[in-house]
């Protein structure tokens, strides 16, 4: 088993450009994730997923897109790149539908915005 | 405010023990998460804790307090590999995953 993929592994932007970061995983679980994580900051939740064709909002939204088209795949899509996105991204996958179960992380990207 | 805290970095020597504390105030709480993270790769599972009481796992224990809002991990036999950074989730009352910091945590020989 892959477990959970993530692309690109790095990638540099230049501010006002745009970009898709993929995940996918082949659990079988319902539940997605997309983290961002910044220096000495907890990680943070950006969008999550419950199942194929619902996604919802997490605590820093603002500047992402998701979907989620297949229960395998759930795509980040940054829109107009700005420095204050630079971080490392997460793709997480659950199997517990109450976040009282264990995550499975992809092993993140790292973003430059200049 | 929902917060967590942990020590930012701790350090320790091979072969001891180490303590990381996390104290919580979160709205409720259903779970509280320990997961290892080194440096440039992505976090991983180590306990779960519900209950008050000690988990043990190996080398590793995990505590949990829910009166006093506080969990402690400790790591026995420390070994180099153990250097890594140590994040603690609590999952409050309506099933949100609130995380820490983290702990660095620096192995010396």
């Amino acid at each position: 088993n892959a477990g959970v993929t993530q692309t690109p592994k790095f990638r540099i932007l230049k501010i006002g450009q745009s970009m898709t970061l993929q995940c996918t995983q082949d659990m079988n679980h319902n539940y997605m994730y997309w983290y961002r994580q910044d220096p000495g900051m907890g990680l943070k939740l950006i969008y999550y997923s419950v199942g194929a064709g619902i996604t919802d909002k997490g605590e820093v939204p603002n500047g992402y897109n998701v979907s989620r088209s297949t229960t395998e795949d759930f795509p980040l899509r940054l829109e107009l790149a700005a420095p204050s996105q630079t971080s490392v991204y997460f793709c997480a996958s659950s199997y517990s539908t109450t976040n009282t179960g264990e995550l499975f992380f992809g092993e993140g990207s790292r973003l430059t915005v200049l | 405010g929902q917060n967590i805290d942990q020590p930012t970095e701790m350090t320790a020597t091979e072969g001891a023990i180490v303590q990381i504390n996390c104290t919580y105030q979160t709205s409720g709480f259903n779970g509280l998460f320990w997961y290892q993270q080194h440096a440039g790769e992505a976090p991983t599972f180590l306990s779960y804790n519900v209950l008050d009481g000690l988990e043990e796992k190996g080398r590793f224990s995990s505590f949990l307090s829910r009166s006093k809002g506080y969990s402690y991990l400790l790591l026995k036999e420390l070994q180099m590999k153990d250097s890594a950074s140590y994040l603690c989730a609590v999952t409050d009352s309506n099933y949100q995953l609130i995380w820490g910091a983290g702990t660095k945590l620096i192995i010396k020989p």
